[in-house]
């Protein structure tokens, strides 16, 4: 069955230091993966997406994900955090069919001035 | 702009009461789904709908049931809410030409519901 595994439920950051926020997946077939971000009071918006085509995948607002066959990983990296940036953020994998996205329990991202 | 618009942001029942969570999407999309978040659990997938009439269970759908009588409109039902369904109910769609594997899934911004 798919699934994805979010590292850290919480992880904070000073302005100006990496980001770095992990994902492991679990699939049964050539995954489809997804990091999106949840503003507060806000639904959720798409950040980047990996659909096979390249393993390194830039998204909006700086952020980038590296696809990781053998580690089974999709971990999203930021170089310089911004106080913007603190939010909510979920990794998700598509199902099997094709016809929905499992997502991952979330990870609350903090940054200080 | 792409719209998805949850009709309530901000509902109180008791338990045992019939509670109805409206979705509409402006985008012309053919699937359609509903998504319980929680602080801890994420999103789990209740139901989805990827035409009129047509529904599928998600990975939660007990205690749930789903309408979808027009392509816009997207329905979750509880029928006799319990206190365990407070949470948060986010609605979806995509279109379903490659919608959901291009991740392209618009969000409402949720309906939070308390059950007392």
């Amino acid at each position: 069955a798919q699934s994805v595994t979010q590292l850290g439920s919480h992880v904070s950051v000073s302005e100006g230091a990496l980001v770095l926020l992990r994902c492991n997946y679990s699939s049964s077939v050539p995954p489809y993966l997804f990091w999106y971000v949840q503003y507060p009071n806000q639904g959720l918006q798409l950040l980047l997406k990996y659909t096979s085509a390249a393993t390194l995948v830039k998204g909006i607002n700086g952020f980038e994900a590296e696809f990781k066959k053998s580690e089974t990983s999709f971990h999203l990296t930021k170089p310089s955090a911004h106080m913007s940036d603190a939010a909510e953020y979920f990794c998700a994998v598509s199902n099997q069919a094709g016809t929905a996205l499992i997502f991952g329990k979330g990870t609350t991202l903090s940054v200080s001035s | 702009d792409v719209k998805v618009t949850q009709s309530s942001r901000y509902l109180v029942k008791r338990t045992g009461e019939k509670v109805f969570l409206e979705c509409v999407q402006d985008m012309d999309h053919e699937n359609m789904f509903w998504y319980r978040q929680d602080p801890g659990l994420g999103l789990r997938l209740i139901y989805f709908s990827y035409d009129v009439k047509m529904k599928e269970k998600g990975d939660i759908p007990e205690g749930y049931s789903v309408s979808r009588e027009k392509k816009e409109r997207f329905s979750l039902i509880l029928e006799s809410a319990s206190t365990n369904q407070t949470s948060m109910y986010l609605c979806a769609s995509s279109t379903k030409a490659g919608g959901v594997l291009a991740g392209e899934l618009f969000f409402g911004e949720g309906s939070r519901l308390t059950v007392l």
